[in-house]
């Protein structure tokens, strides 16, 4: 079975230029979640969705973050203009449980890796 | 937010010794998961711990959650050099991770 895809691998992009990550949970999963990985910061959660609705994105740096499901197969997340801070490793990780009071098993992709110059 | 602090930060070790990682909170958990990640992939899982003073086995690897489940160990035996990688522990509602240790086993 195909895990949870994500493109693409690598990116490199100049500040101010708009930056979109894709992603593919597994299919039949109901809950999608974008995470940031840096060594200083170390794996932050972003934002997530259960049944393709937002549930908390309190984790998102800012408005130049936005997140969309349009679908149970597919999430963009983009980053309008880029800074260089925004350089680090996103990962999307999909999961079959949901519900408010439960705890996630996520299954993760292969992560982007973004550098801003 | 409930916070999963993760001791030791990093650990070196020989191949063939043993180690306890541990992940601590002041809150309690319905449950809490463990994930290794090796460089340049994605964490994978490796178990979910529900019950208090649970132990689970995987191999070598020896999961236990603490009576009040608020906190979770993990321990290898005869470490290999492919135990190599991140550690993480997450749980909560809010699925926040722990900031992992980092194992090195030598051969």
């Amino acid at each position: 079975d195909a895990g949870v895809i994500q493109s693409p691998r690598h990116e490199v992009t100049e500040m101010g230029q708009e930056v979109t990550l894709r992603c593919k949970p597994i299919s039949g999963h109901n809950s999608l979640f974008w995470y940031r990985q840096t060594m200083m910061r170390g794996l932050e959660l972003l934002i997530y969705f259960n049944n393709n609705v937002p549930i908390d994105d309190s984790g998102m740096p800012e408005d130049r973050f936005s997140a969309k499901m349009p679908n149970a197969s597919f999430s963009t997340l983009k980053i309008q203009p880029s800074e260089p801070r925004d350089s680090a490793v996103y990962f999307c990780a999909s999961s079959p449980s949901g519900g408010s009071g439960r705890s996630y098993e996520q299954y993760f992709g292969p992560g982007t890796r973004l550098t801003v110059t | 937010t409930q916070l999963l602090e993760q001791s030791p930060q990093f650990l070196s070790i020989q191949e063939g010794e043993n180690l306890t990682v541990y992940c601590n909170s002041s809150s309690v958990f319905s449950s809490l998961q463990w994930y290794r990640q090796e460089p340049g992939e994605g964490p994978v899982l490796l178990v979910t711990v529900v019950t208090g003073g649970e132990v689970k086995k995987l191999k070598r690897l020896t999961f236990q959650f603490g009576d009040a489940r608020k906190d979770s160990s993990l321990h290898i035996t005869a470490a290999q050099p492919g135990d190599t990688g991140l550690y993480l522990c997450a749980g909560g509602n809010d699925m926040r991770f722990g900031a992992g240790t980092r194992l090195t086993v030598k051969p």
